[in-house]
């Protein structure tokens, strides 16, 4: 199973709003399941589940993130850019047959 | 409080077996789905094993055949069982529980993750 593909890097400013892609195929993001999740990670620090099921927020997260899929693409928008967004982030979709790819992650930088 | 430590890290050489250990409180193993995932240093996150609520257990390509993931319901404890370690093994190992959807399946994503254990393959 191949990794999602993730731009390496994108950035914005505060306030601004920004836009991480996760490019994967028919078999991962672009199956039924909608079984796509967005992982926020701070250096030294734990993964964080940021979207699940492509659009859910869980429970904390902020309203400023926001999950969509079209085809074999997913992404994840956050507005209101703020310092603390500054992050990894990663994307990771049910590929079926019971297994899990993961993208390779994007590092948001907040100028 | 509800938490998973991950503990059994270490240096092990090259063709060896190592056991991990993810003890949870707060909630019960036996009612979770749960999986290990790692990530080597400065890489990515990479999805190693998960244990359904039934019992059942799959594994990534890169591990089928060489890693196990059993778990104690007794103890709420998770393990991995590594076996014919490779250099290429070597990453920082999370335990983490599914996430509920409201609905009897997994969603295969997790909202609660241990800190870790380092496993170092090297002679």
């Amino acid at each position: 199973q191949s990794a999602l593909t993730q731009p390496p890097s994108a950035s914005g400013s505060p306030g601004q709003s920004v836009t991480i892609s996760c490019s994967g195929t028919s078999n991962d993001v672009g199956n039924s399941h909608n079984y796509v999740s967005w992982y926020q990670q701070h250096p030294g620090k734990v993964p964080k589940v940021m979207i699940y099921d492509v659009t859910k927020r869980p429970s904390g997260v902020p309203g400023r993130f926001a999950g969509s899929k079209s085809g074999n693409t997913a992404s994840l928008t956050i507005s209101g850019l703020q310092a603390e967004d500054e992050a990894d982030y990663y994307c990771s979709a049910y590929g079926g047959d019971n297994n899990l790819v993961f993208g390779g992650g994007t590092k948001l930088t907040v100028l | 409080e509800v938490q998973l430590v991950e503990t059994g890290g270490g240096l092990v050489q090259p063709g060896g077996s190592l056991t991990l250990s993810c003890a949870v409180s707060g909630f019960s193993i036996s009612s979770n789905y749960m999986t290990w995932i790692r990530q080597a240093p400065g890489k990515g996150l990479e999805w190693v094993a998960i244990i359904y609520v039934g019992g059942h257990r799959f594994y990534g390509d890169s591990v089928q055949g060489r890693f196990t993931i059993p778990r104690d319901n007794s103890k709420d404890t998770l393990y991995l069982q590594m076996t014919s370690l490779r250099p290429e093994d070597t990453a920082v190992y999370y335990c983490a529980r599914g996430g509920s959807s409201g609905d009897y399946y997994a969603h295969w994503y997790f909202d609660l993750w241990g800190r870790g254990t380092l496993v170092t393959v090297s002679s």
